[in-house]
């Protein structure tokens, strides 16, 4: 099992550029989750799919659009970068149960830099 | 806004002491997490309790819940070198998310 993978590990993108940043489970989970993560902050959702086919808005949406492809991969797009969106971003995934939500599994990161 | 918060915002403590560290937060849970994080590196899970439990156990790990505080404690004993981290709490409130919050850092002296 590899866990929760994430490409690319760093970018460095000029201010108005886009790119999609990929994010794949191969733990049959439900749920699947975009944060970022600022100097000496916790985490910020971005945005979430409860499960295959849906995706919800978290705390910070603005500049970012996802797509749920299919039940293991879970995609974060930039369209157009700015340099406030220069963070660390994590995916993670979890499973949803009736009694509340399973412990959730992170990859390891993308740090991206917009000049 | 912030579901959790965390007290003290940073920790220092000499290698073989325990630390403890507190959560707080606002409404009723389904339960609540632990997760470290060390240095550029993802968060990795520590403990689950569920808002029925009121103490759980793992390894060096202690946690407490009290829900009519709406608070929690997680306890390392006998630290380590390698426990220096930052340490993260999370509710889940139902509504398929988990709320974080800003963490507590602690760094463990030898």
């Amino acid at each position: 099992n590899a866990g929760v993978t994430q490409t690319p590990k760093f970018q460095v993108l000029k201010t108005g550029q886009s790119m999609t940043l990929q994010c794949a489970q191969d733990m049959n989970h439900n749920s699947m989750y975009w944060y970022r993560q600022d100097p000496g902050m916790g985490l910020r959702l971005i945005y979430y799919s409860a499960s295959e086919g849906t995706t919800d808005k978290g705390e910070v949406p603005n500049g970012y659009n996802v797509s749920r492809l299919n039940k293991r991969e879970f995609s974060l797009r930039l369209e157009s970068a700015a340099p406030s969106q220069t963070s660390v971003y994590f995916c993670a995934s979890t499973i949803v149960r009736d009694r509340g939500m399973d412990e959730q599994f992170f990859g390891p990161g993308t740090r991206l830099t917009v000049l | 806004s912030q579901q959790g918060e965390e007290d003290p915002q940073a920790l220092s403590i000499q290698e073989g002491e325990n630390a403890t560290m507190n959560c707080s937060y606002k409404t009723s849970i389904n339960n609540l997490q632990w997760y470290r994080q060390n240095s550029g590196r993802g968060l990795v899970h520590l403990i689950l309790i569920r808002s029925n439990e009121r103490e759980k156990h793992s390894g060096r790990l202690r946690v407490t819940l009290d829900t009519s505080k709406k608070s929690s404690s997680l306890l390392i004993t006998a630290s380590r070198a390698a426990d220096t981290a930052s340490y993260f709490c999370a509710t889940d409130i139902g509504d398929y998310k988990l709320s974080f919050g800003a963490g507590t850092t602690v760094t463990v002296r030898a």
